[in-house]
């Protein structure tokens, strides 16, 4: 079975500032996605970025990249430039490329940005 | 706005009673995913349908079932409700069946059993 461990349950960082977010998980999967969802207080679920496995570069979208090490079963999330709009839970994902097609999450990650 | 609707938007009931939430998803999507979100368990996937037939199946009580109409739309029943039933329940959809395709989630159903 798939888990995935976020191991900070709350940050906080002053707007501007960088601040990287953890994320490992354990699979036998050789295949597979990662993902960095946000939800903020609105409830939303909305995809930050999504890493292929097999690629060996990291995902970028903007001020947001991951260090993925596959090796270590590691993938976090490092938000640059951080703003008052990225205050929100984060949840890490993992969803193998072959089998059941669930996203399994993390227990998400409370990021507060604060002014 | 994702494009995946989902009524109603919050829900309240009593123990013991059976409430359907409703999902359409964004136009052209064949698979629909059904998640639950609680205090207790977090994010938890419950059921996968593609094209009307039932994909995978994750961790759903048996006193919930669900199905997708020939319309593609999908309705989630919940049954015999109890407290620890409270949480939020999203729907996702999805173009194809595979993890190829990203799955955009709705705004979320929330449902308080009291």
């Amino acid at each position: 079975a798939q888990t995935v461990t976020q191991s900070q349950p709350e940050m906080s960082v002053q707007e501007a500032e960088t601040v990287t977010l953890s994320c490992t998980y354990d699979t036998s999967e050789n295949n597979y996605y990662l993902f960095w969802y946000k939800q903020p207080p609105s409830r939303q679920m909305i995809l930050v970025i999504r890493q292929e496995a097999y690629k060996q570069q990291n995902a970028t979208e903007n001020r947001f990249s991951v260090n993925f090490q596959k090796a270590a079963k590691s993938f976090s999330l490092k938000i640059s430039d951080s703003q008052l709009g990225d205050t929100a839970m984060y949840f890490c994902a993992f969803i193998p490329l072959a089998g059941a097609q669930k996203l399994v999450f993390g227990q998400g990650t409370r990021l507060t940005i604060n002014p | 706005d994702s494009g995946v609707t989902q009524t109603p938007k919050h829900l309240i009931t009593a123990t013991g009673q059976r409430v359907t939430l409703r999902c359409s998803p964004r136009s052209g999507d064949l698979s629909v995913y059904w998640y639950q979100q609680s205090l207790d368990q977090g994010l938890q996937f419950l059921i996968q349908y593609y094209n009307g037939e039932e994909r995978a199946k994750g961790n759903i009580l048996e006193r919930f079932s669900a199905q997708q109409f020939p319309d593609l739309h999908s309705e989630l029943n919940l049954s015999s409700l109890e407290l620890g039933d409270s949480a939020l329940y999203f729907c996702a959809s999805s173009v194809g069946g595979t993890s190829l395709n990203e799955q955009f989630f709705g705004p979320g159903t929330r449902l308080t059993v009291l």
